[in-house]
């Protein structure tokens, strides 16, 4: 079983919309989670932490689950400058690798 | 401002040669970590790094070393470079403690082998 599975994508969506990707993790263990970002040819960077609680940073909103153990990221009013790959990333413990799903790949449309 | 440095963007190599592929980062993390990244396959583990001299194998070591002789310094040796190896190779840094603390990237090393 895959650590961390996601969704390869493409999502092609038009600007303005609302589009959604999930995540999920095997490890019941794992203590922190985070979305990365890597434009095409680029190096992954760090989008968001994810709390527990939720959290949200302007369009971006990040939800973490952990009784089911998915974590989501959800973009409002997408702008063509979202465009990337989404990497969904878990860490077991601190000094642990972290563990990067494959990526979601998103293509915002004019 | 984080920076982690590879030494080169492109490299062309060919087949049976030893290659050095290099990465250095000036914020004093604990941890520094090669990863591959090619289509399809997403990042994978080469190997890490918990501290100078120190190195872990991560998910495929086969036909890679490593090196860290200095803190800030991490470095990545194919020993007789084959065309499997052709990917493109990135070099991250990370401190130790708190699992929240971000991993930084370098800008990556595009290597083709022939």
């Amino acid at each position: 079983r895959k650590e961390v599975e996601q969704d390869p994508g493409p999502f092609n969506v038009p600007e303005g919309a609302t589009v959604a990707f999930n995540c999920t993790y095997s490890n019941s263990a794992s203590q922190s989670f985070f979305w990365y970002r890597q434009d095409c040819r680029k190096e992954p960077k760090l989008l968001m932490s994810v709390y527990s609680s939720g959290n949200e940073d302007g369009r971006f909103t990040a939800q973490l689950n952990r009784a089911s153990q998915y974590i989501s990221l959800l973009i409002r009013d997408s702008k063509l400058s979202d465009s990337a790959t989404y990497l969904c990333v878990v860490n077991l413990a601190g000094n642990t690798p972290l563990v990067f799903g494959k990526g979601t790949r998103l293509s915002v449309i004019a | 401002d984080v920076k982690v440095t590879q030494s080169s963007r492109y490299l062309v190599k060919r087949t049976g040669e030893k290659v050095f592929l290099e990465c250095v980062q000036d914020m004093d993390h604990e941890n520094m970590f090669w990863y591959r990244q090619d289509p399809g396959l997403g990042l994978r583990l080469i190997y890490f790094s918990y501290d100078v001299k120190m190195k872990e194998k991560g998910d495929i070591p086969e036909g890679y070393s490593v090196s860290r002789e200095k803190k800030e310094r991490f470095s990545l040796i194919l020993e007789s470079a084959s065309t499997n190896q052709t990917s493109m190779y990135l070099c991250a840094s990370r401190p130790s403690g708190t699992p929240t603390y971000e991993q930084y990237f370098g800008p990556g090393t595009r290597l083709t082998v022939t």
